[in-house]
């Protein structure tokens, strides 16, 4: 039972570098989010999808973009890495409608210096 | 503004010393209430959701309620593998299905 999966755990980035991170869930799940946790803050919902083909915004978009590419995958890019965007990304999926019973990923740890 | 906003931020206890965490919260149209247990570098973990006041739901040594403005996560004779933060989650709003996380309060349990 894997659950959602994550990769990479851990990344350093140079500021302007690139990078996906990959999301993987084998629940069957229809919606599926991207977080991030800041020392001192909530978790705040970058994008999620509510359904295959589907993306929104969340509370933090700016500078990711998100690929829902089939039911059990959701990959979270940043174009140009900025020091602002340190921090632990969390991928999250769900089944019933949207944020019930969220299963969480183990999570990345990004740096960018 | 919605807001979740959880206390003590931090909190030690001896192992089978109970207490209560705290959830309180401002929202409108509250659709549910979540508690989520986090250890160190893993993903959080779903324990409880509540929808409405007077709700109360039971798992091991926890405990969780709710009322109009708050919930409390009651832990009762805590063992050393009780500790762990704890995060506090409300889905609010009629046009929304938006969860706001609290900060969480950090759980240590002394033997």
């Amino acid at each position: 039972n894997a659950g959602v999966t994550q990769t990479p755990k851990f990344q350093v980035l140079k500021t302007g570098q690139s990078m996906t991170l990959q999301c993987a869930q084998d629940m069957n799940h229809n919606s599926m989010y991207w977080y991030r946790q800041d020392p001192g803050m909530g978790l705040r919902l970058i994008y999620y999808s509510a359904s295959e083909g589907t993306t929104d915004k969340g509370e933090v978009p700016n500078g990711y973009n998100v690929s829902r590419l089939n039911k059990r995958e959701f990959s979270l890019r940043l174009e140009s890495a900025a020091p602002s965007q340190t921090s632990v990304y969390f991928c999250a999926s769900s089944n019933v409608g949207t944020n019930e019973k969220l299963f969480f990923g183990s999570g990345t740890q990004l740096s960018v210096l | 503004e919605d807001q979740v906003t959880q206390s003590p931020e931090a909190l030690r206890l001896q192992e089978g010393e109970s207490s209560s965490l705290n959830c309180s919260y401002t929202v409108s149209g509250l659709r549910g209430l979540f508690w989520y247990r986090q250890d160190p570098g893993k993903g959080p973990e779903f324990l409880f959701t509540l929808y409405s006041a007077g709700e109360e739901k039971e798992k091991e040594r926890l405990k969780a309620t709710l009322t109009k403005k708050e919930s409390f996560l009651h832990i009762t004779a805590p063992k050393p593998e009780d500790s762990a933060t704890y995060l506090c989650a409300v889905q609010g709003g009629y046009n929304t299905d938006k969860l706001i996380f609290g900060t969480g309060t950090r759980l240590q349990v002394f033997p």
